[in-house]
């Protein structure tokens, strides 16, 4: 079974740019998950869809995010205008659940650093 | 106050020690996982944990419901372990659609 794919892996622009990850979750998994993760912390969820609907987007800073699931498989999730405080890896993940069975899975992250 | 506490921060060990890592959480869960991240890595699920104690290999993983509490043991360590420990709790799915909430990590080194 093929994991969850991220691309790039790394990226580094200078503030005020713009910049767009792409995600490709686990075939099935119907759940897919943004986070942040910042140095030294653990990771923050910023939106969370459930086929291409979203189920929570509470703490995603909507003035310079945007993510979107057209078609309920591939994500991308864009920060415009960058700044120096979105340095962080930003991971992806997804899950299924099936009964009691509970899977989350998580790609390798993009490392952004904003300059 | 975070909602997931981990301690330690930071851990060194040498090889061939038990080690304890310890999570606490403030807020009803349906379950609570021990996540592991190697350095420029992504983040593997070692333990899912909604009563009692897992074991997997030289991982053993203990939940204590009532104390909000969870252990993660690692017996004869390996220089291999050194990661990053996360734990993380899912938040009751009805209300929060499996939200899983996460601690800082706590940073582990064994030395050879």
């Amino acid at each position: 079974e093929a994991g969850v794919a991220q691309s790039p892996r790394y990226k580094i622009i200078e503030k005020r740019q713009s910049v767009a990850f792409w995600c490709n979750p686990i075939s099935g998994h119907a759940t897919l998950y943004w986070y942040q993760q910042i140095l030294g912390q653990g990771p923050k969820l910023l939106i969370q869809f459930q086929n291409n609907g979203v189920v929570d987007d509470s703490q995603l800073p909507k003035d310079r995010f945007s993510a979107e699931r057209l078609k309920g498989v591939d994500s991308t999730l864009k920060i415009q205008p960058a700044k120096l405080e979105d340095s962080a890896v930003y991971l992806c993940a997804s899950s299924f659940i099936r009964g009691t069975r509970y899977e989350q899975y998580f790609g390798p992250g993009t490392r952004l650093t904003v300059t | 106050k975070n909602e997931v506490e981990q301690s330690p921060q930071n851990l060194t060990a040498q090889e061939g020690e038990f080690i304890t890592i310890n999570c606490s959480y403030s807020v009803g869960i349906s379950a609570l996982h021990w996540l592991q991240q190697h350095p420029g890595g992504g983040i593997v699920s070692l333990f899912m944990l909604s009563s009692g104690k897992k074991k997997h290999g030289r991982l053993i993983a203990t939940i204590n419901i009532q104390e909000k509490h969870s252990s993660l043991h690692i017996t004869a360590s390996h220089p291999r372990d050194s990661a990053v420990y996360i734990c993380a709790v899912r938040l009751p799915t009805m209300e929060y659609g499996n939200k899983l909430v996460f601690g800082a990590g706590t940073i582990l080194r064994v030395k050879s």
